[in-house]
């Protein structure tokens, strides 16, 4: 089956305690994304990758890191994790087409709470 | 890169048609328009997406007028289970943004 897999679903933590969540895909694809949604502010992108050891910041990389060292694998590391990382993230993938007329499918969530 | 403009929630019922517009001024030449529907704590889902005109699947249409500034999002005869938040998104390259999104409510 074709599926994104995201590892922990949950996850309490406290203030600066180094963690990672995994994001794993089954579907060659070549492009991956994590994403965070905070209430009212509907889904903002963190970073992306277009290809193996190819990233780039998103909206809202500030905290976060990322790697691409496998195509299927793209883990979410937090080196200091703050409260305000607090959310439900999202880890996507698709086809890495450049641009649109591609659909991305997405992990069932992490949801991250930092005391 | 293109922001998009939703409403932030819609009423329904059940049975009838619902149209979900979104506003997209800034669409680039290469953009596509896309719909994402999501259920509470659970990943957006695909529904639909389009360059222009009309654009048809099994579970909705998208209707996009020739200056693409703008498209609208049709759920024919909708069910309670199309209780979602529906987010337009212009695809713009790699870095993706997504709206707030539209609340749809579906009573019986």
């Amino acid at each position: 089956e074709a599926q994104v897999t995201q590892n922990p679903r949950y996850l309490i933590t406290v203030t600066g305690k180094k963690l990672t969540v995994t994001c794993s895909q089954n579907m060659n694809h070549e492009y991956m994304s994590w994403y965070r949604q905070d209430p009212g502010l509907g889904l903002r992108q963190i970073y992306y990758s277009m290809n193996v050891e190819v990233t780039d910041k998103g909206d809202v990389p500030e905290g976060y890191k990322v790697s691409r060292k496998e195509k299927r694998n793209f883990p979410l590391i937090l080196e200091s994790p703050s409260p305000n990382q607090t959310s439900l993230y999202f880890c996507a993938s698709r086809r890495g087409t450049s641009g649109g007329a591609v659909e991305q499918f997405f992990g069932p969530g992490t949801r991250l709470t930092v005391l | 890169l293109a922001k998009t403009t939703q409403p932030i929630s819609m009423d329904s019922y059940e049975g009838q048609e619902v149209n979900i517009t979104c506003s997209h001024n800034n669409i680039a030449t290469n953009d596509y328009i896309t719909w994402y529907q999501q259920f509470p704590s659970q990943g957006p889902r695909f529904i639909i997406q389009g360059y222009k005109t009309k654009v048809t699947n099994e579970v909705a249409s998208l209707f996009i007028p020739a200056d693409r500034k703008s498209s609208t999002l049709s759920l024919p005869r909708v069910s309670l289970s199309d209780t979602a938040v529906y987010y337009c998104l212009v695809d713009s390259s790699y870095k993706l943004i997504f709206g707030s999104g539209t609340r749809l409510l579906v009573r019986p």
